[in-house]
C-alpha cells in the first residue's frame, strides 16, 4: 500500500493564482481531511469527508473547496491564493472511528507559499 | 467547543533524562485520544492512542501516555530520552458520539530538543 500521497511537495503560486492539491489514499478509508500547519498554531483542519460525495467545513475553511467524487481522492482547491495561505499542508484518511479509535494516517505534505 | 492545550511549547533534555509533555483538552462526554509525532522533515507518525480500556497506553518507541478522566489529561511520557527522540509531539482529540465525524482537534504542538 502506497498509503496517503499527496502532489505536489512544493509549489510557489502568486497572489491570485488557483491551484489544486491532489490527496489520494489506497486504504479504502471512508474519512479523508485536509489540514494545515503553520508555526505555534498546530495543526488546523480545513474541510473534511465523511465518504465519497459528503464534505463539511473545518475550523479554517475560508479560501479553500474540496469535493469528494471517489473513496481514493480528496483534492483541495485554493480559489485565489493570498499571502495568509502560505503554509504546509497535510491530508489523512482514517477507517470509521469505530474501527479502533480513528487514527488518521497522514500524507508527506504540500509545502505552498504564495508571494 | 472542543480544544486541546499543550503547556509546554519548547522542552530541551539531555539524553537519557525523563519526558513528560502536558496535554489538557476541553470536552465533558467520551474522547478519543492521540499523540503524534513529527521528526524534521517528516510528516506525522502516530505514537500512541487511547479509546477505551486501561488508561495507560503504551506507544511505539517506550512512550506511554495515561488517561486522566478527572484532570481532562493525557499526558505523555517517556522514562529515558534519546537524541533521536528529537522531534515535534501534537497531541490530539477527537469527541465520540453518536455519527462521530473523525475530526480530530490538535493542540500547538511541543518541540522537543534532546541534547547529546
Amino acid at each position: 500500500n502506497a498509503g496517503v500521497t499527496q502532489t505536489p511537495k512544493f509549489q510557489v503560486l502568486k497572489t491570485g493564482q488557483s491551484m489544486t492539491l491532489q490527496c489520494a489514499q489506497d486504504m479504502n478509508h471512508e474519512y479523508m481531511s485536509w489540514y494545515r500547519q503553520d508555526p505555534g498554531m498546530g495543526l488546523r483542519l480545513i474541510h473534511y469527508s465523511v465518504g465519497a460525495g459528503i464534505t463539511d467545513q473545518g475550523e479554517v475553511p475560508n479560501g479553500y473547496n474540496v469535493s469528494r467524487s471517489t473513496t481514493e481522492d480528496f483534492p483541495l482547491r485554493l480559489l485565489s491564493a493570498a499571502p495568509s495561505q502560505t503554509s504546509v499542508y497535510f491530508c489523512a484518511s482514517s477507517a470509521s472511528p469505530g474501527q479502533g479509535g480513528g487514527e488518521q494516517y497522514f500524507g508527506p505534505g504540500t509545502r505552498l507559499t504564495v508571494t | 467547543a472542543q480544544s486541546v492545550s499543550q503547556h509546554n511549547h519548547h522542552v530541551i533534555l539531555s539524553e537519557a533524562a525523563s519526558l513528560e509533555l502536558g496535554c489538557n483538552y476541553s470536552y465533558g462526554g467520551t474522547v478519543n485520544l492521540f499523540w503524534y509525532v513529527q521528526y524534521p522533515g517528516q510528516h506525522l507518525q502516530l505514537l500512541l492512542k487511547y479509546f477505551s480500556g486501561d488508561p495507560l497506553v503504551k506507544g511505539i518507541k517506550g512512550f506511554e501516555a495515561e488517561f486522566i478522566k478527572s484532570k481532562f489529561s493525557f499526558n505523555l511520557r517517556k522514562p529515558s530520552v534519546q537524541w533521536s527522540d528529537t522531534a515535534e509531539y501534537f497531541c490530539a482529540v477527537n469527541a465520540v458520539r453518536g455519527g462521530a465525524t473523525n475530526k480530530l482537534i490538535f493542540g500547538t504542538g511541543t518541540l522537543l530538543a534532546v541534547q547529546p
